[in-house]
């Protein structure tokens, strides 16, 4: 049972326009989130992350956005550059982990293309 | 580049064969972490040390283990191959615990 979903697989935006990637969770025990983007034949590199106890997190050009009630967190990137073309993993972790973050819990991904 | 080296970066073997898959994190970093990428999935947790010692256990087989040695490097070891291992192998790892992970390139590993 997949505690961190990504339902959609992939995602084509237009460069200059806003790109929105969704991530769901089930477990109420994850209090942390946090986005990482891959690219071929690399390793995941952290980009941005979020505590439960907020509801937004700026750096940039990304945006996390938390909504506890629902369950949700989405990524926005503005704007988006043919740069930011990569696959995003969602990842959480639970409290019970003593906060680590390398004990997350990953979503399978969305691939984001972002044509010029 | 994360600073996190992996090697071997690609890995053909056959079933029923072992291997092992080293890790060295970055400097200074205490904690080494393992995930396993197979077509189709997410990352999956295997394994986490701290300083020398097992801390956490995510979905990892008994046919796989993995140690820290005292230079802080860490092995992961994957006997009994079945095509089904078939993956990518990452090692992450991060100053303690509750900071950024960083990742390596990952082990492609193909069984045979």
């Amino acid at each position: 049972d997949q505690q961190v979903k990504q339902n959609s697989p992939s995602l084509s935006v237009q460069e200059g326009r806003i790109s929105i990637l969704n991530c769901d969770y089930t477990n109420s025990m994850f209090d942390y989130f946090l986005w990482y983007k891959k690219y071929p034949a690399e390793g995941p590199t952290f980009l941005i992350s979020i505590s439960s106890i907020k509801d937004k997190n700026e750096d940039g050009r990304f945006t996390v956005f938390l909504n506890k009630s629902a369950k949700h967190l989405s990524l926005h990137i503005v704007p988006s550059q043919p740069g930011d073309s990569a696959v995003y993993f969602c990842a959480a972790t639970p409290s019970d982990y003593g906060g680590s973050q390398g004990n997350l819990i990953f979503g399978k991904g969305t691939k984001l293309s972002v044509k010029p | 580049d994360s600073g996190v080296t992996q090697t071997p970066k690609h890995l053909i073997t056959a079933t029923g064969q072992r291997v092992t898959l080293r890790c060295s994190p970055r400097s200074g970093d205490l904690s080494v972490y393992w995930y396993q990428q197979s077509l189709d999935q997410g990352l999956q947790f295997l394994i986490q040390y701290y300083n020398g010692e097992e801390r956490a256990k995510g979905n990892i087989l008994e046919r796989f283990s993995a140690q820290q040695f005292p230079d802080l490097h860490s092995e992961l070891n994957l006997s009994s191959l079945e095509l089904g291992d078939s993956a990518l192998y990452f090692c992450a790892s991060s100053v303690g615990e509750g900071s950024e992970a960083f990742f390596g390139q990952g082990t492609r590993l193909t069984v045979v």
